[in-house]
């Protein structure tokens, strides 16, 4: 079956430390996302990537880092300099938009990491 | 600068009535626009989509409709049911750039 795949679900880190999380797609889609939510917000993206070893910052990169080197894989690292990293974080996948024009689409969501810092 | 808005944080509706989400986005370079449905701890779940090129589109009980010169997007559920409460997002695309997202509505569907 095809999907999309976050891992670990759940997540805790010690201030100060680096953390990566896992995602992994066997779609074929071009794009990919990562977003974080917080308690009460909605979806706010930090990085995506339309390409293999292309990425372009979101609106919320800052603190984050990212890399596309496997069309299937799109790691993020929080990295020490994030200063509220505790958060419930998504990853998605799509078609690459340009093709879509006309026809039907939808990005889909792995299931999401909650990362704690303590 | 919020491109994709949601201004409603809560909907209650009855079951069987109609549940109607709106949406409002600043950008009209927006391509295509899609509803997720979310639960808590949960990834979100696609519910329908809508091309910039068409004003309806309808999946059972999910219609969506777009007005692009009010820049407006709205879900309707009919009937709805009490399984249909849940968080909704909408979100657009621009053409070789970025998903992005509003704030989301809740909605509850009350028996």
């Amino acid at each position: 079956d095809g999907g999309i795949t976050q891992s670990p679900k759940y997540l805790f880190r010690k201030e100060g430390q680096n953390v990566t999380l896992s995602c992994e797609q066997n779609l074929n889609h071009d794009a990919m996302y990562w977003y974080r939510q917080d308690p009460g917000q909605g979806l706010r993206l930090i990085y995506y990537s339309q390409i293999v070893n292309d990425f372009q910052k979101g609106d919320i990169a800052e603190g984050y880092s990212v890399s596309r080197e496997k069309k299937e894989s799109f790691p993020l690292t929080v990295t020490s300099a994030q200063k509220n990293p505790t958060a419930f974080y998504l990853c998605a996948s799509s078609i690459r938009s340009s093709r879509l024009l006309g026809g039907n689409t939808e990005a889909f969501f792995g299931q999401g990491t909650r990362l704690t810092v303590v | 600068d919020q491109q994709v808005k949601q201004n409603s944080p809560s909907l209650s509706v009855q079951e069987g009535r109609i549940s109607i989400l709106n949406c409002d986005y600043t950008n009209s370079m927006f391509d295509y626009f899609l509803w997720y449905k979310k639960y808590p701890a949960e990834g979100p779940t696609f519910l329908i989509s809508i091309s910039s090129i068409k004003d309806k589109n309808e999946d059972g009980r999910f219609t969506v409709f777009l007005n692009k010169s009010a820049k407006h997007l709205s879900l309707h559920i009919v009937p709805s049911q009490p399984g249909d409460s849940a968080v909704y997002f909408c979100a657009a695309i621009i053409r070789g750039g970025k998903l992005i997202f509003g704030q989301g509505t809740e909605l509850s569907v009350k028996p």
